[in-house]
């Protein structure tokens, strides 16, 4: 059973960085059956898609337009687990940061965010 | 970006009862490959989203078969059969035929 482990700070001052990580038990980053997504949600955008990383021979990351010049997403093979950084924070960054697993299945199914973490809160706030 | 358009936005229903949730999208979601990505989440309260149908119509592991999803195209709707108390939480669609992934601004299911 896949189980995402989120982990990081809840509150991070304007112009700073925000860094989350997703910690990854029963699966494997490095699977070339799976993406992993950071997906961010709040009261004035709702569900958001930050962006994914996910290995096919090679890494790839995919991000979203909105954020392109600010995020990183990183895996970490050694510790199985992928993080988040986002660049010069401002209060509308304030939301709950999910982590979600992509899954292809051996029949090609997509499974879209089949696993989520838990959520974390983070606070743009001097 | 493919917009995600959701009705109704809040719904009231007694237990027992049916209960609908239409989603469209501004462009097809049927991709060349033949499949059409469409997804459904359910978020409880305070609780990450979870997927309850994939590909339009396919229940997830474990998903009740009182949840049904139907559509085509650029429409689609969520359907529950029977209403349970179990079954309150905000419904989400979601397209996955081009990134961004987007999702609809949810529907808020409540019991009468």
């Amino acid at each position: 059973q896949v189980q995402l482990q989120q982990s990081g700070p809840g509150l991070v001052k304007p112009s700073q960085t925000l860094s989350l990580t997703c910690v990854i038990s029963g699966d494997s980053v490095s699977s070339n059956r799976a993406a992993w997504n950071w997906i961010r949600q709040s009261p004035s955008r709702g569900l958001e898609w930050l962006g994914r990383t996910y290995y096919r021979s090679k890494w790839y990351n995919d991000y979203a337009v909105s954020v392109k010049s600010r995020i990183t997403i990183n895996p970490d093979t050694f510790k199985n687990q992928f993080s988040l950084q986002l660049n010069s924070v401002t209060p509308e960054d304030t939301a709950v940061y999910y982590c979600a697993r992509d899954q292809l299945l051996f029949f090609g199914e997509l499974l879209q965010f089949d696993n989520w973490g838990q959520g974390t809160l983070v606070i743009v706030s001097s | 970006d493919i917009v995600m358009t959701q009705t109704p936005l809040s719904l009231s229903v007694t237990p027992g009862q049916p209960a609908s949730i239409s989603c469209k999208s501004s462009q097809s979601l049927l991709h060349s490959d033949r499949k059409t990505y469409l997804y459904w989440y359910l978020q409880k309260a305070g609780q990450s989203p979870q997927l309850l149908i994939y590909e339009v119509s396919t229940r997830f592991s474990g998903v009740p078969n009182r949840f049904s999803g139907s559509g085509s195209g650029t429409d689609f709707t969520l359907k529950i059969s029977r209403v349970e108390a179990e079954d309150i939480g905000v419904y989400y669609c979601m397209q996955s035929i081009q990134l961004p992934r987007t999702f609809g601004q949810g529907t808020r299911l409540d019991i009468k």
